[in-house]
């Protein structure tokens, strides 16, 4: 079965920095899908960004961009010129490129930025 | 379009009582999940259902059934509650295509007395 584990309860970064969250997984799956959702204060979930595993070139959204190294099953967040918007719960997911649709999420990652 | 809804948002039960937890989508997706989420634990897969006309167990349906009523709707039943499914429920969608993306909806608050 696939897991997915995030070791970093809460980081912290200051405003305009930049921060990494971690997240590692466990697959025999050669394809599949990796996302990060944020989730505010308002608990609703948003997509952050996401990575297709057949993919080599790293995902990049705004200020937002992954490290994907995939022999190594690692897929960090990586967040530049930190906001104080970004302050929230961070979760890494997976999910197979077929068969159950199953999601798989992470324990997440409470980020605070200080101003 | 208003994507994935729940309701209620929040609800109080007392222990042995019932209730169903409600969730609509309105973008014509196949799968539809339930989730929890715990302090510490992350969002844990309840039940799911790939497509119409099917679900299936997740990682803890102890305590809970569902019903895919039709490719919309999506219900969760708790029979006889329990302290520990005081939790915020998730109901989520997503399409088979290419990306997979997984929409959520706002969640439910319940607390069990």
């Amino acid at each position: 079965a696939q897991t997915v584990t995030q070791s970093q309860p809460e980081m912290s970064v200051q405003e305009a920095e930049t921060v990494t969250l971690s997240c590692t997984y466990d697959t025999s799956e050669s394809d599949y899908y990796l996302f990060w959702y944020k989730q505010p204060p308002s608990r609703q979930m948003i997509l952050v960004i996401r990575q297709e595993a057949y993919k080599q070139q790293n995902a990049t959204e705004n200020r937002f961009s992954v490290n994907f190294q995939k022999a190594a099953k690692s897929f960090s967040l990586k967040i530049s010129d930190s906001q104080l918007g970004d302050a929230a719960m961070y979760f890494c997911a997976y999910r197979s490129f077929s068969g159950t649709y199953k999601y798989i999420f992470g324990t997440g990652t409470r980020l605070k930025v200080l101003a | 379009n208003a994507g994935v809804t729940q309701t209620p948002k929040f609800q109080v039960l007392k222990t042995g009582q019932s209730m169903t937890l409600q969730c609509a989508q309105d973008m014509n997706h196949n799968s539809m999940y339930w989730y929890r989420q715990d302090p510490g634990m992350g969002l844990r897969l309840i039940y799911y259902s790939a497509s119409e006309g099917t679900t299936d167990k997740g990682e803890v349906p102890n305590g809970y059934n569902v019903s895919r009523l039709n490719k919309r709707e999506f219900s969760l039943r708790l029979e006889s509650a329990a302290p520990s499914q005081t939790s915020v429920y998730f109901c989520a969608s997503s399409e088979w295509g290419k990306f997979g993306t997984v929409y959520f909806g706002p969640g439910t608050r319940l607390t069990v007395t």
